[in-house]
């Protein structure tokens, strides 16, 4: 069964500083992996997906991650961190095959300070 | 504007009235699902839908119904709802059945 794993379950960065939130994916295969960000008393939005391809992906608001096969892990970084970024983060994976469901790691929660 | 809406955001019911949350999506996609998030426990799916009269269960399907009769809508029924049901719920559509796009989840309180 695959299982996401989001070791850090809160981070507190200062405005500017640099962010890399982990995330450790167990599954069979190369699945397909994703990041999303949810602010208090939202939905969900999806920050960047991984497929295939070239191992550095980007998104959206300045975020970027990176896949790392040899260590099942898809890290996401942003150089500078602004204060709007304050928000719960998921990292998702989906099976490639079989029912479409995304499995949540629990998520990270960001603070940032001024 | 793409998007995913659900209605209502924010319902507190009584345990054992039957309710519905809709679900509805503009970006004709085929899959859609139903996850709940609880604190501790993350997102689970609930149910998902394939297409038109196309459902399935995913991870914690017990207390709840849904029905695809239409390619834009995904309703959540709860025939008899409890306590252990009042939860974050929110509807998603997807193009492929991988990235999934949310709607701005509906807060159920059952007691």
């Amino acid at each position: 069964a695959q299982s996401v794993t989001q070791p850090d379950i809160h981070i507190t960065v200062s405005e500017g500083a640099s962010l890399e939130l982990r995330c450790n994916y167990s599954y069979g295969a190369t699945p397909y992996l994703f990041w999303y960000v949810q602010s208090p008393g939202q939905g969900l939005q999806l920050l960047l997906k991984y497929f295939s391809g070239d191992t550095l992906v980007q998104g959206i608001k300045g975020f970027e991650a990176e896949f790392k096969r040899s260590q099942s892990s898809f890290n996401l970084r942003k150089p500078s961190v602004h204060w709007s970024d304050a928000a719960e983060y998921f990292c998702a994976v989906a099976g490639v095959t079989g029912r479409r469901a995304l499995t949540f790691g629990s998520g990270t929660r960001l603070q940032v300070q001024p | 504007e793409a998007q995913v809406t659900q209605n209502p955001r924010y319902l507190i019911t009584v345990t054992g009235k039957k309710l519905t949350v809709t679900c509805s999506q503009n970006m004709n996609h085929e899959y859609m699902s139903w996850y709940r998030q609880d604190p501790g426990l993350g997102l689970r799916q609930i149910y998902y839908s394939m297409n038109v009269e196309v459902t399935d269960k995913g991870d914690v399907p017990e207390g709840y119904k849904v029905s695809r009769k239409e390619k834009r809508n995904f309703p959540l029924i709860l025939e008899s709802p409890s306590p252990n049901q009042t939860s974050l719920y929110f509807c998603a559509s997807s193009p492929t059945g991988n990235e999934q796009y949310f709607g701005p989840g509906t807060r159920l309180t059952v007691t």
